[in-house]
């Protein structure tokens, strides 16, 4: 495709259920990240994958946040018991990961609201 | 650590020009970058500066001075589809590949 997609779009879920958030980054493109956004926030960092692997799962707020990434394309960022304050739209960006500029290419966001 | 302030909201005329400023404190130092979110989209990239200076692309101009910890976002001929909101952020020397990012200023244009 032509940019980032993000999937759902929306999710509302029950306190203490677990979810799944899909990322398919532009084709080609070896960096992806996560960030979260809280409402009239900032981003917030999440983890950063080059190709497959995790070299900085820094940000990752606690043991229920996990992520991965396969084929160097999609990636699953799941969250486990999931928490009120886990309400927030989760991005995705992708990019080249040139030293320079490596300008990053976000997503539209999933929506998460926790009940 | 790092951390990055900027105004939380902005109010300006159609036509006119506003600035956006943006103070950066960090371990080290390899760029400034500008993005732009409309309410409800995905943020999309404006911007980068490495190095002191002005650079201008159409209508929107960003400038950076490494010395003062400082740089600004500056949008001239304002149009309504401007108000958006705009962040700053910072890619350290570290080799952490992540932005950290300022909360943001809400610009709102008004007609």
């Amino acid at each position: 495709g032509a940019g980032v997609s993000q999937s759902p779009s929306n999710k509302v879920t029950e306190k203490g259920k677990d979810v799944e958030l899909r990322c398919d980054p532009i084709s080609g493109h070896t960096a992806l990240y996560w960030y979260r956004q809280r409402l009239g926030q900032g981003l917030e960092f999440l983890i950063y994958f080059q190709g497959n692997s995790a070299p900085d799962k820094s940000g990752l707020p606690s043991d229920r946040f996990s992520a991965e990434r396969t084929g160097e394309s999609v990636s699953t960022l799941t969250i486990q018991r999931t928490q009120q304050e886990d309400s927030a739209v989760y991005l995705c960006a992708s990019s080249l990961a040139l030293a320079a500029t490596d300008t990053q290419y976000f997503g539209p966001g999933t929506r998460l609201t926790v009940l | 650590g790092q951390s990055l302030e900027q105004p939380s909201e902005v109010t300006a005329v159609e036509g006119a020009i506003v600035q956006i400023n943006c103070t950066y404190q960090t371990s080290g130092f390899y760029g400034l970058s500008w993005y732009q979110q409309h309410d409800g989209g995905a943020p999309t990239f404006l911007s980068y500066n490495a190095l002191d200076g002005l650079e201008e692309t159409g209508r929107f101009s960003s400038f950076l001075s490494r010395s003062d910890s400082y740089g600004y976002l500056l949008l001239q001929e304002l149009q309504m589809k401007d108000s958006a909101s705009y962040f700053c952020a910072v890619r350290d020397d570290t080799g952490r590949r992540a932005l950290t990012f300022g909360s943001g200023t809400r610009l709102q244009v008004q007609p």
